[in-house]
């Protein structure tokens, strides 16, 4: 159980693009997902975090209208990139937290989406 | 601030060697400490976890133990198998959700 997707797996596209990239939770129901970016060799850098039906929070240094973050349902978050340039090109990773299991809030995490903007 | 520091890879052992994954951290406040593994073509799944001091998480053979003392939280493997050639991360979790994560490092396990 606690299985996450993210679709595509990899993109390329033209600068000055927009990228949409999917992220749902297959066998439950996702009270936040979370966006993290990661580059070549360095940390996972959370993004934003959002909740369902409310509008995301973006970490500082994020711009939020570049990043549009939709969270419609409890299952199903969307990344889109606008505009996309080369410097956006990275690897982007979503997380959900299962809202029946309050532990400790745990995090499941999806494969990933490799973003190449040429 | 917080951040997690951890050793950079990659990591080559030979099958049944000893494995040892430095990771040491910096907080405010009492985090709980988490190792995850990345297996290729996979998402981060959670490998095991500490939330105070002293606590050991262990799991399929891996252990770490929460050293507030010195700020570390090594992962060790007694045994590695080639099954555990991954890449691992280091992390740590304050508050309701915020997650820092280390770099990474990168472990091949050769026959």
């Amino acid at each position: 159980g606690a299985v996450v997707s993210q679709h595509p797996s990899w993109v390329i596209c033209k600068s000055g693009t927009s990228v949409k990239i999917e992220c749902r939770s297959l066998d439950f129901q996702a009270t936040t997902m979370f966006w993290y970016r990661q580059f070549p060799k360095q940390s996972l850098m959370l993004m934003a975090t959002s909740n369902e039906g409310s509008k995301a929070t973006y970490e500082q240094g994020v711009e939020k209208d570049k990043f549009l973050i939709n969270h419609a349902s409890l299952t199903l978050s969307t990344l889109t990139v606008t505009s996309a340039h080369p410097e956006d090109s990275s690897f982007y990773i979503c997380s959900a937290n299962d809202r029946d299991r309050h532990s400790y809030n745990e995090q499941f995490f999806g494969p990933g989406t490799r973003l190449t903007v040429l | 601030g917080n951040s997690v520091t951890q050793m950079e890879g990659p990591v080559t052992l030979s099958e049944e060697a000893f494995l040892t994954i430095n990771c040491t951290y910096t907080a405010t406040g009492y985090p709980s400490l988490f190792w995850y593994v990345q297996y290729p073509g996979e998402g981060l799944q959670l490998l095991l976890k500490a939330t105070k001091a002293d606590d050991k998480g262990s799991n399929k053979g891996f252990e770490a133990t929460y050293r507030k003392e010195t700020t570390s939280f090594h992962l060790e493997k007694g045994s590695v198998q080639v099954s555990d050639s991954a890449v691992y991360f280091c992390a740590l979790q304050t508050g309701a959700n915020n997650l820092f994560f280390g770099t990474g490092t990168r472990l091949t396990v050769i026959p």
